[in-house]
């Protein structure tokens, strides 16, 4: 089984909708990420917790929430999805600040 | 945040070595190097970290220049599915990483 886990891998979903992204992981680790990647790009941090009572906004929040529900899991949420949400989204995990991340395997979402 | 400079694409012939090549120019003394690399349709896994002294390990080596403004990830013998995305990322303790673009590898048979 991965160590991080994200569910659905893929998402087809309408402009206006609310909809939840899971991550889930088993190593034990206190830090988690959520970024996001664009066609041809790198990766670009939207949120990331350093445990279950401290989240904090990354570069590109705007229009996203998330839920840290407990140590080994981490929700983000697109509560209007717009087109230009279209993305690959990867959760991650770390034991620390620099240390190695461990990433899932994406959640790929369209919003038409 | 500290930036790197890659170069947007590599080609390489299978079972030959290939030296992925990153500028740091502005690197800071506590500025850890790390690489990552991202296979298709998955998420990047890690590959190496150093600071100063070049690094070995199962996957690769990272040469690290004496002034740490440039560092060459080495990948001995490239298979198939070395094919990826590479991403040279400076790391220091209190930052998040920045993910640029990376080095797309093509890996020829």
């Amino acid at each position: 089984d991965a160590d991080v886990t994200q569910t659905p891998r893929n998402r087809i979903t309408k402009t206006g909708k609310r909809i939840m992204l899971e991550c889930s992981q088993t190593k034990g680790h206190d830090r988690m990420y959520w970024y996001r990647q664009d066609p041809g790009l790198g990766l670009q941090l939207i949120y990331y917790s350093f445990d279950v009572k401290d989240i904090n906004k990354g570069e590109i929040s705007d229009g996203y929430s998330v839920s840290r529900q407990a140590q080994a899991k981490f929700s983000l949420s697109l509560e209007s999805a717009i087109p230009n949400q279209t993305a690959l989204y990867f959760c991650a995990t770390s034991s620390g600040f620099g240390d190695i991340q461990y990433f899932g395997a994406g959640t790929r979402l369209s919003v038409l | 945040d500290a930036k790197t400079t890659q170069p947007n694409s590599m080609e390489s012939n299978e079972e030959e070595p290939v030296h992925l090549p990153c500028n740091h120019s502005t690197i800071s003394g506590t500025d850890y190097i790390h690489w990552y690399r991202q296979l298709p349709s998955q998420g990047p896994e890690y590959v190496i970290h150093g600071l100063t002294s070049n690094v070995n390990n199962r996957m690769a080596s990272l040469a690290i220049a004496e002034d740490r403004k440039s560092s060459t990830l080495i990948l001995h013998r490239a298979t198939l599915r070395d094919a990826a995305v590479y991403y040279c990322i400076l790391v220091y303790y209190g930052q998040n990483f920045v993910f640029g673009p990376g080095t797309r590898l093509s890996v020829l048979p």
